[in-house]
């Protein structure tokens, strides 16, 4: 079974200032683990992901997060927001072994203030 | 390249009516999804296709809901009859392989409204 946790459901920050959006999982196998991006009236779209190798992984838009084992967790982070950053971000999770069922979050929505 | 196709982009009809979406994945795409998005909550799988087989569809309320892939390209899903609950955004996404590291590319979405 897997299943993933994003902390907020909500984030709020002002522009220039770092973003952290937070999520945990749960798999009885090793997972890959993504972040989604879901802009308004836009597809879903790769931020990123985390296949095994590298436990940091940098994405587009200079995002950037770390697969952290022990603590069960893949937290999104940016050093310093931008308007265009707001939109809705879902974390998910392929368990390798498993059966390649991808779950998602409920997604955390960034909210960035002038 | 071009993206992953659907229609109609929004449909409303009255509860216990049938309705029926979509999907032409990008060419070459091996695997296809159709989701179900809930106002306020993330995607949830309903079914998966390898090519033209099913993957995984144990999350398809299978009383009302079908979805075929035929010839291993587009795919149509159907919900017959609707139900109230069943108002969501239905979305499509294909990926190269059905590997674990693989990114899904998501169509734009079917807003559908069940009054």
């Amino acid at each position: 079974a897997q299943s993933v946790t994003q902390l907020d459901s909500h984030v709020s920050v002002s522009e220039g200032t770092p973003v952290l959006l937070r999520c945990n999982y749960s798999s009885s196998y090793s997972p890959s683990l993504f972040w989604y991006v879901q802009h308004p009236n836009k597809g879903l779209q790769l931020l990123l992901k985390y296949t095994s190798a590298a436990t940091l992984v940098k994405g587009i838009n200079g995002f950037e997060a770390e697969f952290k084992k022990s603590e069960t967790s893949f937290h999104l982070t940016k050093p310093s927001a931008h308007m265009s950053d707001a939109a809705e971000y879902f974390c998910v999770v392929v368990s390798i072994g498993g059966s390649y069922i991808p779950t998602f979050g409920r997604g955390t929505s960034l909210i960035v203030h002038p | 390249e071009a993206g992953v196709a659907q229609s109609p982009r929004y449909k409303i009809i009255e509860k216990r009516q049938s309705v029926a979406f979509w999907c032409n994945p990008i060419s070459g795409h091996a695997t296809l999804y159709w989701y179900q998005q809930i106002l306020g909550q993330g995607p949830k799988l309903l079914i998966q296709f390898q090519n033209n087989g099913v993957v995984d569809d144990s999350q398809l309320p299978k009383d009302r809901f079908s979805a075929e892939r035929l010839k291993g390209v587009d795919s149509t899903l159907k919900i017959q009859p609707a139900k109230l609950e069943d108002s969501a955004v239905y979305l499509c996404a294909s990926s190269s392989d059905r590997g674990h590291t693989d990114t899904q590319y998501f169509g734009p979405g079917t807003r559908l409204t069940v009054l």
